[in-house]
């Protein structure tokens, strides 16, 4: 059972745009939640990442909305850039556990 | 800035032998992960060590087994091979002691890439 849904496996934008990452999960323990970005032939890099007790956060470009209500998050990234193109990892973590479950990844291509 | 060190990048077994994959974290960081990434999917947790005593575990195979030295680097053992163990291996490390005890924002390596013949 997928407790990270990105329901979404692909998405494409114009440079300079905004992208718009959504990410849904269905356990309500999770109480962490980050966003990886990933390219070919690379591991996962940490982009962004909040807590249950907040509801936004921002770095730079990159801003991750929550809504534990719905049980929903979003990356918003922009500007977007051709460089932001790759595979999206939305993951979760329970308080008490390390690990760290998964989404099945989205792949934003920017245009230029 | 150092980053996780794996090696090999790629390995070719075939079915029954062994292999070992090999991390070494971020310095200074005292947590290692292991995942899983078949094809297509979404990396699976596997098991993770924290100052070399194992912290948690997720969906690792009986076949295989981990650990963690003192100097913090952590193996893979993996014996008895199978068609479909064939996947990309990530290792993570993170400094525990962040956000309520534990670090979530785990740093990854660039993956092994096991292929089994």
């Amino acid at each position: 059972d997928q407790q990270v849904k990105q329901n979404s496996p692909s998405l494409s934008v114009q440079e300079g745009r905004i992208s718009i990452l959504n990410c849904d999960y269905t356990n309500s323990m999770f109480d962490y939640f980050l966003w990886y970005k990933k390219y070919p032939a690379e591991g996962p890099t940490f982009l962004i990442s909040i807590s249950s007790i907040k509801d936004k956060n921002e770095d730079g470009r990159f801003t991750v909305f929550l809504n534990k209500s719905a049980k929903h998050l979003s990356l918003h990234i922009v500007p977007s850039q051709p460089g932001d193109s790759a595979v999206y990892f939305c993951a979760a973590a329970q308080g008490g556990s390390e690990k760290l479950v998964f989404g099945k990844g989205m792949k934003l291509t920017v245009n230029p | 800035a150092a980053g996780v060190i794996q090696s090999p990048r790629h390995l070719i077994k075939e079915k029954r032998e062994t292999a070992t994959l090999k991390c070494y974290p971020i310095p200074r960081h005292d947590t290692v992960y292991w995942y899983q990434q078949g094809p297509g999917q979404d990396p699976q947790f596997l098991i993770s060590f924290y100052e070399k005593m194992q912290s948690d575990k997720g969906s690792i195979p009986d076949r295989f087994s981990a650990q963690q030295f003192s100097d913090y680097h952590s193996e893979l053992n993996m014996s008895s091979l199978e068609l479909g163990d064939s996947a990309l291996y990530f290792c993570a490390s993170s400094l525990r002691g962040g956000r309520s005890p534990y670090s979530y924002e785990q740093y990854f390596g660039p993956g092994t890439r096991l292929t089994v013949t």
